[in-house]
């Protein structure tokens, strides 16, 4: 029973670049959630997706956007990076947008924005 | 002042110590509280989760909540080398397990 995987495991991007980071659920889930891990500190929520629409959002600016396809399967994207923006990327998911059942997380995609 | 304080360590304890991890919390909402490990360079694991207030044990491990206090707990029996990893408390309102508020995480090392 595969868990929540996702990839690339690694990206170094530039600058003012954009940047796609991919998430499959784990198997009968359908509801998935992005953090953001800077070094040294707990992860912060981003948005969570459920029946392919964003249905929470954390403090986080536009540039920062998602998408869930109808295989439960989602992306992060983040344009105009900014140094500030390195930092290890979680995807998390869990059944239903009740919050009934706890997350469970990948191991992230390491981004480092230089 | 952050929402989940939880002291960064790290915590150097011999094999077989009973090791204690605690994170406290200002918003009296909090209803939902979950024990993360998170092993380097590796996603947060689920360890333990609980709703209100109470115990729960789950074989080595021991959570509790103390919401009079904002105060919640994670008891770790018979510590192994093993078990050396950052803890991260995570807590939620009403929305159930959803939007956590983590802690900054202790980080746990237990040296044979």
């Amino acid at each position: 029973d595969a868990g929540v995987t996702q990839s690339p495991t690694h990206l170094i991007k530039t600058r003012g670049q954009q940047v796609t980071l991919r998430c499959s659920p784990k198997s009968g889930h359908d509801t998935v959630s992005w953090y953001q891990q800077a070094l040294g500190q707990g992860p912060q929520f981003i948005f969570q997706y459920y029946e392919e629409e964003e249905r929470q959002r954390g403090n986080f600016p536009d540039r920062f956007s998602g998408h869930q396809f109808p295989n439960y399967s989602s992306e992060l994207n983040v344009n105009a990076l900014l140094l500030g923006d390195s930092a290890l990327y979680l995807c998390a998911s869990s059944a239903g947008d009740r919050g009934l059942s706890p997350l469970h997380f990948g191991n992230g995609t390491r981004l480092t924005v230089t | 002042q952050k929402e989940v304080e939880q002291d960064p360590g790290p915590l150097s304890v011999p094999e077989g110590a009973i090791v204690s991890l605690n994170c406290t919390y200002s918003n009296s909402a909090f209803q939902y509280f979950m024990w993360y490990r998170q092993y380097s360079r590796k996603g947060p694991e689920l360890l333990m989760y609980t709703y209100s207030s109470g115990n729960k044990e789950d074989g080595r491990f021991t959570a509790q909540v103390d919401k009079s206090s904002k105060y919640i707990s994670l008891f770790i029996r018979d510590s192994q080398p093993s078990d050396s990893a950052t803890y991260l408390c995570a807590m939620s309102g009403s929305g159930g397990y959803n939007k956590l508020i983590f802690g900054a995480g202790t980080r746990l090392a237990v040296h044979p």
